[in-house]
């Protein structure tokens, strides 16, 4: 599969501050995906985008698939405690006949207090 | 809400010897992944049934890993002899179709001394 790039490897903000972070890749995706992982747990789906451009949201978190659709971005809104975790981004590779998920190698978020 | 269940949660072994992972995925999901995450890095797939079937194994280490869906429901995932490198967290997944409803367990920590 395509290797993904994130950025920043990890941040340390102060609850309240607004966090952005991406994702890149040389290679044209249709699918978009935003994962979130919290320590000793598998990671949970927080927003999914299918379309060039496309721009959607989750409560507090906003994501777009880039017009180019190389690239990804994450934004979380006032940050909170519980907003600390890994995020990564993912693509569907549709190299076997079903599909499976290809991850970066996320981003990891400290909130603190 | 449904979920996918592994066990153990945790498992300390030591090298050379065998070690086994359980997955039993959402009820009804044909497509069930297990990925291996290395502390600091993205999940990396390592094998996909569909149903009973194999359909993508290419990373997986086949000359120590083995997997197997017998009936199309759970997996166990098999090392043997394991190694200090294989030190990592385990986690299966299903989905009902594509990205959506891919859903991840919790996943079995693995630790090779």
């Amino acid at each position: 599969g395509q290797q993904l790039n994130q950025s920043p490897q990890s941040m340390f903000i102060q609850e309240g501050e607004d966090v952005s972070m991406n994702c890149t890749s040389s290679s044209i995706f249709n699918t978009w995906l935003w994962y979130k992982q919290e320590p000793g747990e598998g990671p949970v789906l927080l927003i999914a985008l299918y379309k060039a451009g496309e721009l959607t949201s989750n409560g507090r978190l906003t994501a777009q698939f880039g017009i180019t659709r190389k690239d990804s971005f994450l934004n979380i809104s006032a940050s909170i405690p519980s907003d600390v975790g890994i995020y990564f981004c993912a693509y569907m590779n549709y190299g076997g006949s079903q599909g499976n998920l290809i991850f970066g190698k996320g981003t990891k978020l400290s909130v603190k207090p | 809400e449904a979920e996918v269940a592994q066990s153990p949660r945790y498992k300390i072994t030591e090298k050379s010897q065998a070690v086994a992972f359980w997955c039993d995925p959402i009820s009804g999901h044909a497509t069930l992944y297990w990925y291996r995450q290395i502390l600091g890095q993205g999940p990396e797939l390592l094998v996909q049934f569909q149903d009973e079937s194999v359909v993508d194994d290419s990373q997986l280490p086949k000359d120590r890993f083995s997997a197997e869906r017998l009936k199309g429901v759970d997996s166990t995932l098999k090392i043997q002899p394991a190694e200090l490198g294989d030190s990592a967290m385990y986690l299966c997944a299903s989905s009902l179709r594509g990205a959506d409803g891919y859903t991840f367990g919790s996943g079995t920590r693995l630790t090779v001394v």
